[in-house]
């Protein structure tokens, strides 16, 4: 069946970097798009980046751009990002999630899930 | 640009229905495909309506949506409401300058 699982989360001080990664399987990755989503603490989903199924198109949320990069190797059915200067508001937990390309574009699956948090 | 917003939480008892709004700020509703994705305590979000109206396999036919463009907003109901109805849910809609959009979230609560 079709799986995401996330890794590489963590803690982290502000200004620190981490590495996040999500393995897939159960599809043809090289297919699809895939995107990271954040949840803060209690708090509501924020799309975070995006990347096209070659890698070739990449987009960031305003909040991120400039200190995190998105990544993907479809060889090894692996997505990452790789996350720069990291603040306080960044504490979250990160989703991958599939894209879906139909009428519209939305996600699915999502992976599970891993927490990174930033504070001294 | 535009956000979508979303009543904080709502309330209902099992067996009955509950609708939860999703109001779009500016621009159509009609505009852009609305989804809504259900995400129970400790788990990852799950799709349960895409493209305004439309229900995953595997998703109850308890659950429905639809857009009303006089209120400009969405809206996803939930009939015959069971325990395991019991979840934040989120609308998401799509658009080429702003890329994907959350709603705040509507926390349901089934007592």
């Amino acid at each position: 069946q079709v799986q995401l699982v996330e890794s590489g989360g963590g803690l982290v001080k502000p200004g620190g970097s981490l590495r996040l990664s999500c393995a897939a399987s159960g599809f043809t990755f090289s297919d699809y798009y895939m995107s990271w989503i954040r949840q803060a603490p209690g708090k509501g989903l924020e799309w975070v980046s995006y990347i096209s199924s070659s890698g070739s198109t990449i987009y960031y949320a305003d909040s991120v751009k400039g200190r995190f990069t998105i990544s993907r190797d479809n060889a090894k059915n692996s997505l990452y990002l790789q996350m720069n200067s990291l603040r306080a508001e960044d504490t979250a937990v990160y989703y991958c999630a599939r894209g879906v390309v139909a009428a519209s574009y939305w996600f699915d699956p999502w992976g599970q899930g891993t927490l990174v948090t930033v504070s001294s | 640009n535009f956000m979508l917003t979303q009543p904080h939480s709502v309330s209902e008892s099992p067996g009955k229905t509950v609708t939860i709004s999703c109001t779009r700020s500016s621009g159509s509703i009609a505009s852009n495909y609305v989804q809504w994705y259900q995400q129970r305590p400790g788990s990852s979000p799950t799709t349960v309506i895409y493209e305004d109206n439309q229900r995953p396999s595997g998703v109850p036919d308890r659950f429905s949506g639809s857009i009303d463009s006089s209120s400009n907003s969405a809206s996803l109901t939930i009939s015959g409401l069971k325990t395991e109805d019991e979840a934040d849910y989120y609308c998401q809609s799509y658009d080429s300058s702003i890329l994907w959009v959350f709603g705040g979230g509507t926390k349901l609560t089934v007592l």
